[in-house]
């Protein structure tokens, strides 16, 4: 079946350091690639999506490039601030596969001023 | 812009009690989800239904119900509360003319004691 993996926690990182969350998918087809954010105390939000292969996705200085060759859509950010902790979820939906959306365990990442 | 709109937000039940944790979304969608998020598990599904009338289990149904009302509504019950059922829930929906994009209600917190 469809799955997402994405790296364990928390990371964290210094002010203004570069940052990568990697996420690897299973699926079937061609499903839709999503990254969430849920800030402390909140419900998830969308960050970005990416719809097919080679699309990126971006919002708020995040990155991500759906690859499918290697069943990745990592994030990615130059230059991270404090108000970027949060945790981060990675998910899929599979349009093949009853469109069910399919999240990742999700990365806290803490960001030290 | 209500959006997905859950309710209670706070709810503290004794065990063995029943409750309902009502969910609306006024975005048309097909597609709606709930999940239980516990500290270090990210999130699980309990029940998706993917249009008004249907219903399907996901990974941890065991001590829910649901209903479907209405294309709008879709409610989670819990007929005997247990303590491990302390978690927030998040109620969702997508719509594939969305491309599956996920929206989310901001959470009940409950806490079975």
């Amino acid at each position: 079946g469809n799955s997402v993996t994405q790296m364990e926690g928390p990371v964290t990182l210094s002010e203004e350091a570069f940052l990568t969350i990697n996420c690897t998918y299973t699926a079937t087809g061609y499903p839709s690639l999503f990254w969430y954010v849920q800030y402390p105390g909140e419900g998830l939000q969308l960050l970005l999506k990416a719809t097919k292969a080679d699309d990126k996705g971006s919002n708020k200085g995040f990155e991500a490039t759906y690859r499918k060759e290697t069943t990745s859509f990592h994030l990615e950010k130059g230059s991270v601030q404090v108000s970027d902790s949060a945790v981060y979820f990675c998910a899929l939906s599979d349009p093949n596969r009853d469109d069910k959306i399919i999240f990742g365990k999700g990365t806290r990442l803490h960001i030290l001023p | 812009n209500a959006g997905v709109t859950q309710t209670p937000k706070f709810q503290v039940l004794k065990t063995g009690q029943s409750m309902t944790l009502q969910c609306a979304q006024d975005m048309n969608h097909n597609s709606m989800y709930w999940y239980r998020q516990d500290p270090g598990m990210g999130l699980r599904l309990i029940y998706y239904s993917a249009s008004e009338g249907t219903t399907d289990k996901g990974e941890v149904p065991n001590g829910y119900n649901v209903s479907r009302l209405n294309k709008r509504e879709f409610s989670l019950r819990l007929e005997s509360a247990a303590p491990s059922q302390t978690s927030v829930y998040f109620c969702a929906s997508s719509s594939l003319t969305a491309r599956n994009t996920i929206y989310f209600g901001e959470g009940s917190w409950l806490t079975v004691v």
